[in-house]
């Protein structure tokens, strides 16, 4: 199966609060899990991605955690801040020639 | 600038009445998707095109065609659309399908067939 499941499909919290997204998946195929970030009226951006080499990866206020006997791994948001409201997509994907498979979102709110 | 283009960005159209949206990237990416996005479903692939004349069916492609003649043009042709084709469209490229690439999406395109 080449499913992405994500949790929460949405989420409220206090603006400096640490909101966390979680994703589970079943291809131990994919090494390659990206996450992207919509604001509305725009398409997706990519935000961070990890290979499943690492536990984690931290770019600013934005760290994956992987745990790959799991299968799973999740978005943390550090000092969330109003302006990170926006609806968050994890994906996964194998090196072959298959496409990238999403998630159905995250709504996040952040709320001063 | 680095961009993928849709047009148009706003579309009303009646059901039967063919329509075509473009979608144009200027970074010579050989992948290129079409995706639509509906409230509670994510975002779904339609069709895809690993490179000039390679074009494959994603999840949800019935009712839609595509093309590939360039290597910069991806177009989403709906030949009969109909009500539940009314969604929010996105266009990607990535500049190689089996490399780990991330996407680039365009701004979407919202239909409305009534």
């Amino acid at each position: 199966q080449q499913q992405v499941k994500q949790s929460p499909q949405s989420l409220i919290v206090q603006k400096g609060g640490i909101p966390i997204i979680n994703c589970a998946y079943e291809n131990t195929a994919f090494d390659y899990f990206p996450w992207y970030q919509q604001f509305p009226g725009k398409g997706p951006a990519l935000l961070i991605a990890i290979r499943p080499d690492v536990s984690e990866k931290k770019e600013g206020r934005f760290t994956i955690s992987f745990n790959k006997s799991a299968k799973q791994f999740s978005l943390h948001i550090m000092d969330s801040q109003p302006g990170d409201s926006a609806t968050y997509f994890c994906a996964g994907k194998n090196s072959g020639n298959t496409p990238l498979v999403f998630g159905k979102g995250t709504r996040l709110s952040v709320i001063a | 600038e680095a961009q993928v283009t849709q047009n148009p960005r706003y579309l009303i159209t009646v059901t039967g009445k063919k329509l075509t949206v473009t979608c144009s990237q200027n970074m010579n990416h050989e992948y290129m998707s079409w995706y639509r996005q509906d409230p509670g479903l994510g975002l779904r692939q339609i069709y895809y095109s690993m490179n000039v004349e390679v074009t494959d069916k994603g999840d949800v492609p019935e009712g839609y065609k595509v093309s590939r003649k360039e290597k910069r043009n991806f177009p989403l042709i709906l030949e009969s659309p109909s009500p539940n084709q009314t969604s929010l469209y996105f266009c990607a490229s990535s500049p190689g399908q089996g490399r780990s690439y991330g996407y680039t999406f365009g701004s979407g395109t919202r239909l409305t067939v009534v």
